[in-house]
C-alpha cells in the first residue's frame, strides 16, 4: 500500500524559512517522479513543484520559483521542499504526491504551513 | 497557464440520483502520445484528494463504476450515479498536459 507522510509544517514569520519532508513507502520510490501541491486555507488546489525520479530535473510554479527548492533522497525514500523568504500567501496545507509515470496519483495527508507575523 | 473552468460551484443531489459536473479547459488536453490529460479528484471532508478518473475516462484502482468520466478536446464531464452520503466532498478536474498542472475551482457535492 502506498503511504506518503509529510512533516515539517508549522508557524513561521514572513521572510522566514521552513523545510518540509515526505517519507514514502509501499512503492518503488526510485522509479517515481514526485510532486508538491498546496491548498490555501478554504481554497482550491495549486501546483507547487515536481522532481524527476533520479532527481536531476525539477520544475516550479512561477509564484515559488527562486524561493523554494525541491530535492529527494532515493536511499532514504524521502522527498523534501525547502522554502525560503516565505510570504503569507504561501500559507496552506502542503501535499506530497506520487506520480504514476503519467499523472499524479497518490496524495499524502499533508502538513500545514502558516506564514504570519 | 492552462485555465480550467469547472461548473457548478456547488451541487445538491438527492440520494440515488445522478450528479453531473462540467470542466472546460482553455486549450486542448491531448499530449504528444495521444493521451487525454484530464483527471478528476475527490477531496472528502478532512481528507487529502484521491484520484477518481485518469485520462478523461478511465477509473483509477478501486473506484466504483458509478463514477463515469467523458469528454475530449476542451470539454469534459464527470457523472456520479446512485449518489450516496459517502460521495460528498469537493470534486476537482485537473489538466496534466503541461506544467504547471492547473485545477478547476472545485465543485462541492452535497446530499439533499
Amino acid at each position: 500500500e502506498v503511504h506518503l507522510a509529510e512533516s515539517g509544517g508549522g508557524l513561521v514569520h514572513p521572510g522566514g524559512s521552513l523545510k518540509l519532508s515526505c517519507s514514502a513507502s509501499g512503492f518503488n520510490f526510485t522509479s517515481s517522479a514526485m510532486h508538491w501541491f498546496r491548498q490555501p486555507p478554504g481554497k482550491g488546489l495549486e501546483y507547487v513543484s515536481s522532481i524527476t525520479s533520479h532527481g536531476r530535473n525539477s520544475r516550479y510554479a512561477e509564484s515559488v520559483k527562486g524561493r523554494f527548492t525541491i530535492s529527494r533522497d532515493n536511499f532514504r525514500n524521502s522527498l523534501r521542499l525547502e522554502m525560503d523568504d516565505l510570504r503569507p500567501e504561501d500559507s496552506g496545507i502542503y501535499f506530497c504526491v506520487k506520480d504514476s509515470r503519467y499523472y499524479p496519483d497518490y496524495w499524502g495527508q499533508g502538513t500545514l504551513v502558516i506564514v504570519s507575523s | 497557464d492552462i485555465v480550467m473552468t469547472q461548473t457548478p460551484v456547488s451541487l445538491a443531489v438527492a440520494p440515488g440520483q445522478t450528479a453531473s459536473i462540467s470542466c472546460e479547459s482553455s486549450e486542448r488536453l491531448v499530449d504528444k502520445d495521444g493521451r487525454i490529460d484530464l483527471y478528476w479528484y475527490l477531496q472528502k471532508p478532512g481528507q487529502s484528494p484521491q484520484l477518481l478518473i485518469f485520462e478523461a475516462s478511465s477509473r483509477f484502482s478501486g473506484v466504483p463504476d458509478k463514477f463515469i468520466g467523458s469528454g475530449s478536446g476542451t470539454d469534459f464531464t464527470l457523472k456520479i450515479s446512485r449518489v450516496e452520503a459517502e460521495d460528498i466532498g469537493v470534486y476537482y478536474c485537473m489538466q496534466g498536459v503541461r506544467l504547471p498542472y492547473t485545477f478547476g475551482q472545485g465543485t462541492k457535492l452535497e446530499i439533499k
